[in-house]
């Protein structure tokens, strides 16, 4: 059983530039969400897919966006970069058929914004 | 809304010994699930246990153990035997639902406990 992969490791963007992250899920898990994780925070709720289409948003602007793919693989696209965005990217994936409230995340994005 | 507070920003402990992670929550919510994460350096999060709120006995995971005082509204983490290894972050998360990861509205987490296990 693969876990979950995120790409890239690190990036480093320019203010007003956009960016996508990628997530490929832990085989068989329908479900995927993506955590915004500041330095010296808890991770914070961007949103959530579920079968390609998405569940629910936390307190995000939409410039943050995503995408879910048929085989469950995820991208979460930030536009107009701003310097507060510098964060750690996280995405979880979990399967909602068998233990929904276990969430396994991948080793997230760094993003630096300058 | 859920709100998630953890008041030790940072412990020290010796190995072997057990240690307690406090962590209280707030909720209107009935239904919720309680977790703990531990993140390491390396920056993924590990799921540790999970507690419903309405399961009467504590959850335990091997060496973790939740103590769960639902009338206080607190979810410690206990860990028996402390390793070298556990030294990591530890955070405490609440779904507003007991049967999803967070679902729709995702995980609330705290700001997280900085263990360090000393040899």
């Amino acid at each position: 059983e693969t876990g979950v992969t995120q790409s890239p490791t690190h990036l480093i963007k320019t203010r007003g530039q956009q960016v996508t992250l990628r997530c490929s899920s832990q085989s068989g898990h329908n479900t995927v969400s993506w955590y915004q994780q500041a330095l010296g925070q808890g991770p914070q709720f961007i949103f959530q897919y579920y079968r390609e289409e998405e569940n629910g948003r936390g307190n995000f602007p939409p410039r943050f966006s995503g995408l879910q793919f048929p085989n469950y693989s995820s991208e979460l696209n930030v536009n107009a970069l701003e310097l507060d965005d510098s964060a750690l990217y996280l995405c979880a994936s979990s399967d909602s058929a068998t233990r929904p409230y276990e969430q396994y995340f991948g080793p997230g994005t760094r993003l630096t914004v300058t | 809304a859920q709100k998630i507070t953890q008041t030790q920003p940072g412990m020290f402990v010796q190995e072997k010994e057990a240690v307690t992670l406090d962590c209280t929550y707030d909720t209107s919510d009935q239904s919720y699930g309680l977790f703990w994460y531990k993140q390491p350096s390396s920056g993924e999060m590990i799921f540790l246990i999970y507690q419903g709120s309405y399961d009467e006995q504590n959850a335990t995971e091997g060496r973790y153990s939740l103590n769960f005082q639902k009338a206080r509204k607190s979810a410690n983490l206990v860990i028996s035997a402390s390793q070298l290894g556990d030294s990591a972050m530890y955070f405490c998360a609440m779904s507003p639902d007991m049967y999803s990861g967070g679902g729709a509205d995702g995980l609330t987490f705290g700001k997280g406990t900085h263990l360090i296990i000393q040899p």
